[in-house]
C-alpha cells in the first residue's frame, strides 16, 4: 500500500448522515478510483478521476460524489448514506509506464446502520 | 463494460498441489491482469497479460489467454499456505485506463 492511504479505515454511521471518504498518495500519478467491494460482486468502479477536477462515472456511481482539487487527494462522499452503501470503499491509482495497473489502498469498511 | 467470470468461486487444496482458476470474458480485450487480495486487505497486481501474448510467466505463476475462447487461467504452481487469498481478474480495454473485476475465486491452501 505505499504512497496511498486512505481515511478512515473504518466508519460507523447512521443511515442520512453525510460521509466523504479520502485517498492521499504521494506518486503524483495522474489516474485515481474509487471501487467498492461487496460479496457476491467483486470491486465495482463508482468513480475515477483522470486529473485535477476532472471527474467521470463508474458502474455504480449514484448516491456518491466525488472531488478531486489537487493532484493527491481523491475524495469520495455519500451525500446521504444508506444502509445499501454498507460496503468496504478501496482507492487505487495506476501504476506509471502507460498500462491500467492498479496499486490499491488498504480499503476503508464504512458501515451504515 | 464487461465483467470477467472467475471460476470455480472457491479452491481448496494441499501444500504443494498446483492450483488453476479461470477467467472468461465476453468482448474484446487490450489486457488481463490478475490480482490478489489477502483478507482484509487491499489488492495486489500479480501479472499482466496482453492480447497479443499467449502466455507469460512470473516466479510460480503462469498466465495462459486465449482470445479466441475468451479465457485466462492462472496456475499457482507448488502451492503454500501463503498463498490462501483471493484472487482476480481485471480486464483492460482498448483506449480505456478503467479496470473491470470478476468476483474472485477464493483459494485455501492447507498446509
Amino acid at each position: 500500500d505505499a504512497g496511498i492511504t486512505q481515511s478512515p479505515r473504518h466508519k460507523v454511521t447512521e443511515t442520512g448522515t453525510p460521509v466523504t471518504l479520502r485517498c492521499h498518495q504521494t506518486e503524483n500519478h495522474r489516474y485515481m478510483y474509487w471501487y467498492r467491494q461487496d460479496p457476491g460482486h467483486g470491486l465495482r468502479l463508482i468513480h475515477y478521476s483522470y486529473g485535477v477536477k476532472d471527474t467521470d462515472k463508474g458502474e455504480v456511481s449514484d448516491g456518491y460524489s466525488v472531488s478531486r482539487s489537487k493532484t493527491e487527494d481523491f475524495l469520495l462522499t455519500l451525500e446521504s448514506a444508506t444502509s445499501s452503501q454498507t460496503s468496504v470503499y478501496f482507492c487505487a491509482i495506476t501504476t506509471p509506464g502507460g498500462t491500467n495497473v492498479l496499486t490499491f489502498g488498504a480499503g476503508s469498511r464504512l458501515t451504515v446502520l | 463494460s464487461q465483467q470477467g467470470e472467475e471460476d470455480p468461486q472457491a479452491l481448496s487444496i494441499q501444500e504443494g498441489e498446483n492450483a488453476t482458476m479461470n477467467c472468461s470474458y465476453k468482448t474484446s480485450i487490450n489486457n488481463l491482469q490478475w490480482y490478489r487480495q489477502n483478507s482484509g486487505r487491499g489488492l495486489v497486481h500479480l501479472i499482466l497479460i496482453r492480447s497479443n501474448e499467449r502466455e507469460k510467466h512470473s516466479g510460480r505463476l503462469r498466465v495462459t489467454l486465449d482470445t479466441s475462447k475468451k479465457s485466462s487461467s492462472l496456475l499457482i504452481t507448488a502451492s503454500r499456505a501463503a498463498d490462501t487469498a483471493s484472487y482476480f481478474c481485471a480486464l483492460g480495454e482498448a483506449g480505456s485506463y478503467q479496470l473491470t473485476f470478476g468476483k474472485g475465486t477464493k483459494l485455501s491452501v492447507i498446509p
